[in-house]
């Protein structure tokens, strides 16, 4: 079975620009999280969809971030403009109802925004 | 205070060796607790829950202490492959969001 996909798996851009990550969680998954990891802060949660609808986006950092889930397979995470402290991994992870430990992760994405 | 805290290490041991490491956490009301694995450059992946009786898979064991607020995992019989960052992750009420701590990094030498 896919685990959850993502993509780019890199990104490079220069600050100012946009930048959008996605997302492709398992199938039949009704939960999906966006994560971001740094050294200095750890892997923190971005935003939560339920049923494809954001329940916790407490998380996010600013309004330069944006998030969407326009139907059960796909998410977007949006940044605009993005800046050199936005550089971090950022993460995707999909469950299935509201059970915590259950979450799988995909293979992240690297973003340096130089 | 961090909600959930972890010495970062390096914990730097033989193959063959038993190595510990313990994790608190702050909100005495947490209701479920894990570890993960992270590899280097890659993503997290669940390694086992924490029951409160303690539970064991393998060469790996869990124990949850809630008076003292801390989790623990052994590992016995070290491999080269358990070369990784262990997270300490808390789920606060049983919900969806997890808190995870900033990992300790276990090195296992030839």
């Amino acid at each position: 079975d896919a685990g959850v996909i993502q993509s780019p798996r890199h990104e490079v851009t220069e600050m100012g620009q946009e930048v959008t990550l996605r997302c492709k969680p398992i199938s039949g998954h009704n939960s999906l999280f966006w994560y971001r990891q740094t050294m200095m802060r750890g892997l923190e949660l971005l935003i939560y969809f339920n049923n494809n609808v954001p329940i916790d986006d407490s998380g996010m950092p600013e309004d330069r971030f944006s998030a969407k889930m326009p139907n059960a397979s796909f998410s977007t995470l949006k940044i605009q403009p993005s800046e050199p402290r936005d550089s971090a991994v950022y993460f995707c992870a999909s469950s299935f109802g509201l059970a915590a430990d259950t979450q799988y992760f995909g293979p992240g994405t690297r973003l340096t925004v130089l | 205070r961090k909600e959930v805290e972890q010495d970062p290490g390096p914990f730097n041991v033989p193959e063959g060796a038993t190595v510990a490491f313990n994790c608190t956490y702050s909100n005495s009301a947490s209701q479920s607790f894990f570890w993960y694995r992270q590899d280097c450059r890659k993503e997290p992946k669940l390694l086992m829950s924490v029951y409160s009786s303690g539970n064991e898979d393998g060469r790996f064991t869990a124990q949850l202490n809630r008076a003292s607020q801390y989790i623990s995992l052994l590992i016995r019989d070290s491999k080269l492959s358990d070369s990784a960052t262990y997270l300490c992750v808390v789920n606060m009420d049983s919900s969806y969001k997890l808190i995870f701590g900033s990992g300790t990094r276990l090195l296992v030498r030839p």
